[in-house]
């Protein structure tokens, strides 16, 4: 069965500094692959999604990750963290074929300090 | 396009009562989904439909749980009878072609069964 896991339940880095959120999954198939933010009251929001191709991919908001199959990784990153950064994210994971919906992980929540 | 419209918002209940939650996706979407949302278990799917029909219920946690789609722009998620436990946000999300494709979210419901 597929699973995903965001080991890091919370962290707190400093405004300006890199960011780098984990993303482990375990998929039988060929992932298509999502990271999702939720900022406070509010639902989910892609950020970002890789199907194939360029395992580096860009999102919004200046954000990025990078697939790496021989980890089973899908890391989250930004070089510069902003304060409105704060929210929950969300990695996921799914397949094209067939009506299976995608699965996600628990969260990791981004607490900014000045 | 106004993106997917949950209500109400908030909801406040007392054990017994009976709960309905509305949803309408972004027109032209036909996926529709519902999640839960809480601290202990994260994001999980209740139950989807694609095209109006209902794709896969197994997430619902028992028979108090229902949810109808009657048409293409309305959905209901209904718990009878509530329990505190069934205190949660509750997500409806919507998407063209299916869990692959991008979810929109609605700004979900906030569900308190006192």
């Amino acid at each position: 069965a597929q699973s995903v896991t965001q080991p890091d339940i919370h962290i707190t880095v400093s405004e300006g500094a890199s960011l780098e959120l984990r993303c482990n999954y375990s998929y039988g198939a060929t992932p298509y692959l999502f990271w999702y933010v939720q900022s406070p009251g509010q639902g989910l929001q892609l950020l970002l999604k890789y199907f194939s191709g360029d395992t580096l991919v860009q999102g919004i908001k200046g954000f990025e990750a990078e697939f790496k199959r021989s980890q089973s990784s899908f890391n989250l990153r930004k070089p510069s963290v902003h304060w409105s950064d704060a929210a929950e994210y969300f990695c996921a994971v799914g397949r094209l074929s067939g009506n299976t919906p995608l699965v996600f992980g628990k969260g990791t929540r981004l607490s900014v300090i000045a | 396009d106004a993106g997917v419209i949950q209500s109400p918002r908030h909801e406040v209940t007392e054990m017994g009562q009976e709960v309905t939650l509305r949803c309408k996706p972004i027109s032209g979407h036909n996926s529709l989904f519902w999640y839960r949302q809480t601290m202990m278990r994260g994001l999980e799917l209740l139950i989807y439909f694609n095209n109006n029909v209902p794709i896969d219920d197994s997430g619902m946690p028992e028979d108090r749980f229902s949810a109808k789609m009657p048409n293409a722009s309305f959905s209901t998620l209904k718990i009878q009878p509530s329990e505190p436990r069934d205190s949660a946000v509750y997500f409806c999300a919507s998407s063209t072609t299916g869990a692959q494709e991008k979810l929109f979210f609605g700004s979900g419901t906030q569900l308190s069964v006192l």
